[in-house]
């Protein structure tokens, strides 16, 4: 069973630049995560997708970051302009079952200078 | 809201056993997870706990006592190649079919010869 893929792994560029990444979730899982994971620090939701809708963007910066999934299936995750404080690990994670998140990909590493 | 409390760092001697506590207090509870994450990786999962009592799978275990909002983890047998970080995520149902997975700091384990 191939797993959560994400894309680019690093990506490194200058405060106010634009970037987006991307995820592919596991074959059927509804339930789609974008996770920020700052150093020394436990993931934190960004947004949570049930298909292509919206369950919680509560912890989504929503005046730089946006977030779609479009036909329910891929993801991408979009930060305009970027802030030295959004230098993180951005982690992607579906789920097909009730219970929450189970599986992540192997993240995108963003260093923003 | 959400409080999840777990210590931020433990040691432990390699063949040894090691229990890392979790607290939590969250409404809508419907189960816990616990996750292992190597430096510079992604989580992966380890356990899920949603009735009350202990859950083993080889090595480790899991405890959960939903009434005292209480979870641990217990690694026997210690290899090096534990030394991780482990974090407990409580589970909070919506509504309907959706779950959101908050996750705590996490318990930085260093496994020593």
């Amino acid at each position: 069973e191939a797993g959560v893929a994400q894309s680019p792994r690093y990506k490194i560029i200058e405060k106010r630049q634009s970037v987006a990444f991307w995820c592919n979730p596991i074959s059927g899982h509804a339930t789609l995560y974008w996770y920020q994971q700052i150093l020394g620090q436990g993931p934190k939701l960004l947004i949570q997708f049930q298909n292509n809708g919206v369950v919680d963007d509560s912890q989504l910066p929503k005046d730089r970051f946006s977030a779609e999934r479009l036909k329910g299936v891929d993801s991408t995750l979009k930060i305009q302009p970027a802030k030295l404080e959004d230098s993180a690990v951005y982690l992607c994670a579906s789920s097909g079952g009730l219970a929450g998140a189970k599986f992540f990909g192997p993240g995108t590493r963003l260093t923003v200078l | 809201g959400q409080n999840i409390d777990q210590p931020t760092e433990m040691t432990a001697t390699e063949g040894a056993i090691v229990q890392i506590n979790c607290t939590y207090q969250t409404s809508g509870f419907n189960g816990l997870f616990w996750y292992q994450q190597h430096a510079g990786e992604a989580p992966t999962f380890l356990s899920y706990n949603v009735l009350d009592g202990l859950e083993e799978k080889g090595r480790f275990s899991s405890f959960l006592s939903r009434s005292k909002g209480y979870s641990y983890l217990l690694l026997k047998e210690l290899q090096m190649k534990d030394s991780a970080s482990y974090l407990c995520a409580p589970s909070r149902h919506y509504g309907g079919a959706t779950n959101k997975l908050i996750f705590g700091t996490g318990t930085l384990l260093a496994v020593q010869p």
